[in-house]
Order: structure tokens, then sequence, then C-alpha cells
């Protein structure tokens, strides 16, 4: 099966300036998550999908920060305005079903460099 | 809220030996489960194994088993017959019903030749 698939792969933009990042997840996954990753850090989770619904967008910084998964398949991150501290490399990940026991399948991340 | 620790932020381990890498939780759920990843220098976060709160026996896929230490709220990684390849960045996180994630800070294993 294909894996889950993001794009850019890498970014480099100005501070205020807008992004977006894609991603597609494995097909038939229902559960969608973004994650950011600072440097020497773990992911944390920004926002999590069940279907087209955003079911956990506590972390996610709403001004700045907005998430859409329409169809309940493939789903876009934006930023805008982008700052200094957004640096970093932000995960896409898909699971096949809701539980404890189902593993997450991460993409490759797009690189964010903010200057 | 739950956390992780992971307190070793570098290994070294001596290609063909085997090496533990600590991971303790704290989580209030009672349901969750444990996994271990491995994050090469390419990026991408690689899943390892698996263990569930309510299994009776540690887990083992291939070279990789975990040390589940309930009481302890433990869950180290063990790998057996170290290779050059196995260096990477390690993260152990934990995953609950409510579907709540939450990952260590990593450790970052080096494989001697």
């Amino acid at each position: 099966e294909a894996g889950v698939v993001q794009s850019p792969r890498y970014k480099i933009i100005e501070k205020k300036q807008p992004v977006a990042f894609w991603c597609n997840p494995i097909s038939g996954h229902n559960t969608l998550y973004w994650y950011r990753q600072n440097l020497g850090q773990g992911p944390e989770l920004l926002i999590r999908y069940e279907n087209e619904e955003a079911v956990d967008d506590s972390q996610l910084p709403k001004d700045r920060f907005s998430a859409e998964r329409l169809k309940g398949v493939d789903s876009t991150l934006k930023i805008q305005p982008a700052e200094l501290g957004d640096s970093a490399v932000y995960l896409c990940a898909s699971s096949g079903r809701q539980g404890s026991n189902s593993p997450l399948h991460f993409g490759n991340g797009t690189r964010l460099t903010v200057t | 809220a739950q956390k992780i620790t992971q307190t070793q932020p570098g290994m070294f381990v001596q290609e063909k030996e085997a090496v533990t890498l600590d991971c303790t939780y704290d989580t209030s759920d009672p349901s969750y489960g444990l996994f271990w990843y491995k994050q090469p220098s390419s990026g991408e976060m690689i899943f390892l194994i698996y263990q569930g709160s309510y299994d009776q026996q540690n887990a083992t896929e291939g070279r990789y088993s975990l040390n589940f230490q309930k009481a302890r709220k433990s869950a180290n990684l063990v790998i057996s017959a170290s290779q050059l390849g196995d260096s990477a960045m390690y993260f152990c996180a934990t995953y609950t019903n409510a579907g709540k994630s939450t990952f260590g800070d990593g450790t970052t294993l080096t494989v001697k030749p």
C-alpha cells in the first residue's frame, strides 16, 4: 500500500508570509493527525481528524493556524502569518482504526524554515 | 494529562550488542497503548512495536522487545544484536482510547562498528 504522502518536503518563507502543507493519508484510513516537531523534541499534536471532523484541535494555535479535511481524505494545514517560532517539521500521520492499539503511519514531513 | 519521560538523550552501543532505551509514562487512563517509533536522519517516523496496557506478556517484534512494567509505569525498548542501521532517534509514545497521543523527547542511539 502507498504510504502517507506529504508535500512540499521543504519550505522556506519570510516571516508574516502564509504557508500551506498538504497531506494524503493511507487509503481507507479515517483518522488523520497533524503534528509539529521542533528540533530535538518529540512530535506534538496540533489537530486530529476522524473523517472530516476535527475531534481534537485543542493544541492548534487558532489565531494563525487553520486546517481542513473537506472530504475526509486529504488535508491541508495552513499558517498565516508565519512567525520565526513556527520553524519546525510538520508531520502528518494516519491510522486505520480508532482505539489505543492502532499505530500511526507517518509521512516524511515538511521542514519549514521561517526567516 | 499524559507525560512521557525518556531520560537518555543519547546512547552508544557496540555493533552486535544489545541496548535498552528507557521510557517512563504517566497517564490517568486505565486503557492505553505504548508505542516505540524510530526516526532516522531522513526524518520519517517508523513504527517498531506496540504494547497494550492489559497485555500480560511483553511484546516482541524481531530484534525489538518491550520490557513492560505496569506498576512502575515503564516501557523500555530492548534492541538485540544492534546493527549500524539502528542508529537513529527513538521515541516512546502513549495512545489512549480517547485518542490522546503523547510522545517523549526521544533518545539518539549511535551504533559503533
